[in-house]
């Protein structure tokens, strides 16, 4: 069976400091992936998605990046933390475009 | 530009009775998708509706879809305390779904005894 894993599961972290969520996926191969966030009290915003190694499409403007170095694994990047990046990171899979299945996701505070 | 809409956003109802969660969506999809989220917790997926008139039910919620008038609903029936969450419905960005889901707002159930 298929399973899904991210970490670190919490994180707290300073503006203007570094960041590097992962998330791999066990059981399947060639999976698509997806990074969404959800900000306190509110939906899903889907951030990145890839189709393969090394093909990252971006959904939303912002200081984060999204790499995919090997093919189960997914990694939200950025370079400088902003407050407004504080929320709940949830990482995704499916396979290829049916139903998609959430990692147990990483809480993300910037103070 | 894909839009999903979910209403109500919150509700509180007692145990026992009915109620229905409604799903309307702005751009021709032929599925849709329904997810629960517990409090700090991750999604779980509950249904996944595939064609016009899809229907299917898992203990007491009961999902919907009708894609001609882009509208899916989620019925409860007999509501008991553990099926207090916030329920979300979600819709492919494109045909195949490889490009990601939108999401609704959600709706944030709780059941009171």
């Amino acid at each position: 069976s298929q399973t899904i894993h991210q970490w670190p599961a919490t994180l707290v972290q300073p503006v203007g400091s570094p960041l590097s969520l992962e998330c791999t996926v066990e059981g399947t191969s060639n999976p698509n992936l997806y990074w969404y966030r959800q900000a306190a009290g509110r939906g899903l915003q889907l951030l990145f998605y890839s189709v393969g190694i090394g093909q990252i499409s971006s959904e939303v403007p912002q200081n984060l990046s999204a790499s995919r170095p090997q093919d189960r694994q997914f990694i939200l990047s950025s370079k400088k933390l902003l407050l407004s990046d504080s929320g709940f990171y949830l990482c995704a899979w499916s396979a290829h475009g049916y139903e998609q299945y959430f990692g147990p996701g990483t809480r993300l505070t910037v103070t | 530009e894909l839009k999903v809409e979910q209403n109500p956003l919150f509700l509180s109802m007692q145990e026992g009775k009915n109620y229905t969660i409604y799903c309307n969506y702005s751009t021709t999809s032929d599925r849709l998708y329904w997810y629960r989220q517990d409090p700090g917790k991750s999604l779980e997926s509950l249904f996944v509706l595939l064609s016009n008139g899809a229907v299917k039910q898992e203990g007491r919620l009961m999902a919907s879809l009708d894609t001609k008038a882009r509208l899916s609903t989620l019925h409860i029936t007999a509501a008991v305390h553990d099926l207090s969450a916030t329920y979300f419905c979600a819709v492919p960005n494109s045909g195949g779904g490889a490009d990601g889901l939108t999401f609704g707002k959600g709706t944030h159930l709780i059941i009171q005894p």
